[in-house]
C-alpha cells in the first residue's frame, strides 16, 4: 500500500519557469511533511518541510502548499535553474518519528 | 562537523551470500536509521537504532538485522541475499529529541548488486 503518491514521475522545465510537484497522502495521522532533494550519486537532503497547522511555507525560491482537507501538498520551485535538476521526494511521518514514508520521486530537468 | 559516512560505496554479491554495510553517524547524532532505495523508487524504512537498541522497524524480513555501537555508528546485515535486495542502502542519522523533527541527514549510500 503506497501511503504517499507523488506526481509527475518526471518533469522538464525551462530555466526561469515554475516547477510544480504534487503529493497526496492517505494516513490522516501524518503531521510532518518534508521534501528531500537527491542529486545523482548522493543521498537525499532535506529541502523544506511543513506541518499541517499552516497552509504554506516559503524558503527562498521553494514553497510548500498544503491542503489538509484534500490530503494533498505540493512543492513549487520558482525561477527554476539548471542547478535544480535533481530528483525530488515528498515524504510524511507522524509523532516526530524519523520513520519517513516517501513518495516514488520526481526527476526534474531544468533546461538552460 | 563530519557528515554521515557509509562503506563500502559499491559491492557485488551473489544470491545466498551475506553482506554487512557500515555507517558512521554525523557528529552529535545518536539515532541511526537505515533505508533501502530500489532503482527509480523512494527510500523505504528498514529500521532505526537508538541507544544500541532497535527503535522501530519497517516491513522487512528478519534476515535484515542491525547493530548500533556505543559511538553511535551502525551496521546493517543482510543474510541469504536475494536478487531483489539489489538497491542503494542509505544510512541516516539524527539527534534524538523527545519529539523528533523527522529531519534526517543521509549518507551517500552503499550500492549493493546481487547476482
Amino acid at each position: 500500500q503506497q501511503q504517499v503518491k507523488q506526481s509527475p514521475q518526471s518533469l522538464i522545465v525551462q530555466k526561469g519557469g515554475i516547477s510544480i510537484i504534487n503529493c497526496a497522502y492517505e494516513n490522516t495521522a501524518f503531521d510532518y511533511f518534508p521534501w528531500y532533494q537527491q542529486f545523482p550519486g548522493k543521498g537525499p537532503a532535506l529541502l523544506i518541510a511543513i506541518r499541517p497547522d499552516v497552509s504554506e511555507k516559503k524558503e527562498g525560491r521553494f514553497t510548500i502548499s498544503f491542503n489538509k482537507s484534500a490530503k494533498q501538498f505540493s512543492l513549487h520551485i520558482m525561477d527554476s535553474q539548471p542547478g535544480d535538476s535533481a530528483t525530488y521526494f515528498c515524504a510524511a511521518t507522524q509523532g516526530g518519528s524519523e520513520k519517513l514514508v516517501f513518495g516514488k520521486g520526481t526527476k526534474l530537468t531544468v533546461n538552460p | 562537523e563530519t557528515g554521515v559516512t557509509q562503506s563500502p560505496t559499491h559491492l557485488i554479491k551473489t544470491r545466498g551470500q551475506q553482506v554487512t554495510l557500515r555507517c558512521s553517524s554525523q557528529s552529535g547524532h545518536n539515532t541511526v536509521s537505515w533505508y533501502q532505495q530500489a532503482l527509480g523508487q523512494g527510500p523505504q524504512f528498514i529500521f532505526q537504532y537508538y541507544r544500541e537498541e532497535e527503535n522501530g522497524r519497517g516491513n522487512f524480513p528478519p534476515r535484515f538485522s542491525g547493530l548500533q555501537f556505543p559511538n553511535y555508528s551502525s551496521e546493517l546485515n543482510v543474510n541469504a541475499l536475494e536478487l531483489d535486495d539489489s538497491a542503494l542502502y542509505l544510512c541516516a542519522s539524527s539527534p534524538f529529541r523527545d519529539r523528533g523533527t523527522g529531519e534526517l541527514f543521509f549518507g551517500e549510500g552503499s550500492r549493493l548488486t546481487v547476482l
